[in-house]
């Protein structure tokens, strides 16, 4: 089945640093990837869509200039969170549609701003 | 309103009992429907689709009524390793979806 690869799994970063994580559909090609976040004990929260080749779509309330998206080819997109601060941690989630049904998501990765 | 709605919980069930939860949609174009599972601290994982037939998957009942707009998701036969957060996923048109908030079950020996 179709697999997302999410780097790095977990992360502890000092506030006022940037933090990359990575996404790659390994055995399909993803032209439109998910960004989520949770917190704990809350629902994974739709951040962002990247769309391959173009610039992504960024829900309500979360911040472009914050949270940049790129999503250079059909196998990766990255999510880069920028001048990290403590409440930017939470549990990030990435997840591209496969090619049966539903979704699949990276493991997710967990940040820790100190 | 809220695109889909789903009751938290938390439910606290014993082993071998049978739980049913459901999940509650407002847009009527919306076109697939999922139930994923998440374990503590995991990513989510795709439990089943529902179709609007009815799926069943070992113990796992999936149920759609378009008309009441809800999903439910029945498990039988609880089992400690069912414990964890069911998540219920509406897809209403090309990449435009929607996750409930969970609903966590814990089994109980």
């Amino acid at each position: 089945g179709a697999v997302v690869s999410q780097h790095p799994s977990r992360v502890i970063c000092k506030s006022g640093t940037s933090v990359k994580i990575e996404c790659r559909s390994l055995d399909f090609q993803a032209t439109t990837m998910f960004w989520y976040r949770q917190f704990p004990k809350q629902s994974l929260m739709l951040m962002a869509t990247s769309n391959e080749g173009s610039k992504a779509t960024y829900e309500q309330g979360v911040e472009k200039d914050k949270f940049l998206i790129n999503h250079a080819s059909l196998t990766l997109s990255t999510l880069t969170v920028t001048s990290a601060h403590p409440e930017d941690s939470s549990f990030y989630i990435c997840s591209a549609l496969g090619t049966g049904d539903g979704y699949t998501f990276g493991s997710g990765t967990r940040l820790t701003v100190v | 309103r809220k695109e889909v709605e789903q009751d938290p919980g938390p439910f606290n069930v014993p082993e071998g009992a049978t739980v049913a939860f459901n999940c509650t949609y407002s847009n009527s174009a919306s076109q697939s429907f999922f139930w994923y599972r998440q374990d503590c601290r995991k990513e989510p994982k795709l439990l089943m689709s529902v179709y609007s037939s009815g799926n069943e998957d070992g113990r796992f009942t999936a149920q759609l009524n378009r008309a009441s707009q809800y999903i439910s998701l029945l498990i039988r036969d609880s089992k400690l390793s069912d414990s964890a957060t069911y998540l219920c996923v509406v897809r209403i048109t090309g990449n435009q979806f929607y996750f409930g908030t969970g609903t966590s079950l814990t089994v109980i020996p």
